[in-house]
């Protein structure tokens, strides 16, 4: 176990549901990630939240929706999602040092397997 | 344009074997690179990871190579085990923070009994 737990494991929804992914980080750290991965495509940066405060956005859809209320636990609200958006959502956390020039590697959880129809 | 590629997207090695995986990278600024296993229904786990002012380091059965004169990057296991079949990923970082790591796609390592 990493120490980054994601809830719920397998995730089959509908374009017109709402529903929530969860991630909670157990190691201290301040700094939490999400990420989407297809099949046969790198893992793809979607927000980071650093201290609580999101700190990066890549050009996700609205659709998506990350929610952080403290520096363990970690959102992704989903809404009126489509087809393509099935992929294994990731959760990630790391202890970023700040003003220090030694980066710190992330944790990642086991994933959220989403599949839309 | 900045790219962290892998030579091969598969590779098939006989148990007890060494493995070797490699990975090129484009941006000779990245300063700080990572090697991740992925198992099936699992997320990635770090496994080792190299500074740009080290050619080599040594884990418990792998070693990472750097190439900074030619961007390439490597990671070999020593007599590879059915446990080692997974997915691995190189990833770069450009910056000081692990916000910036970009991923490469991964090489799908199997084991031949």
């Amino acid at each position: 176990e990493t120490g980054v737990t994601q809830t719920p494991r397998h995730l089959v929804m509908g374009m017109t549901n709402k529903k929530s992914l969860k991630c909670e980080q157990h190691l201290g750290h301040n700094a939490m990630y999400w990420y989407k991965q297809s099949a046969k495509k790198p893992l793809e940066l979607m927000f980071v939240y650093n201290f609580k405060e999101q700190t990066e956005n890549n050009s996700v859809p609205s659709r998506f929706s990350p929610e952080c209320p403290n520096s363990s636990h970690l959102f992704l609200h989903l809404h009126t999602l489509q087809p393509e958006d099935s992929a294994l959502y990731l959760c990630a956390s790391s202890q970023e040092l700040q003003g220090a020039d030694d980066q710190e590697t992330q944790y990642f959880g086991p994933g959220t397997r989403l599949l839309v129809l | 344009g900045e790219s962290v590629g892998l030579h091969l997207p598969t590779l098939s090695v006989q148990e007890g074997d060494n493995s070797i995986i490699n990975c090129a990278y484009s941006n000779s600024a990245s300063d700080y690179f990572i090697w991740y296993k992925q198992e099936s229904g699992k997320g990635p786990q770090f496994i080792i990871d190299i500074r740009s002012n080290m050619d080599k380091r040594q884990g418990q059965r792998v070693t990472v190579l750097l190439n900074k004169t030619v961007k390439h990057l490597s990671l070999q296991i020593a007599a590879t085990q059915p446990g080692d079949s997974a997915v691995y990923f190189c990833a770069e970082n450009k910056g000081s923070s692990a916000s910036k790591i970009i991923f490469g796609s991964g090489t799908r390592l199997s084991i031949r009994p």
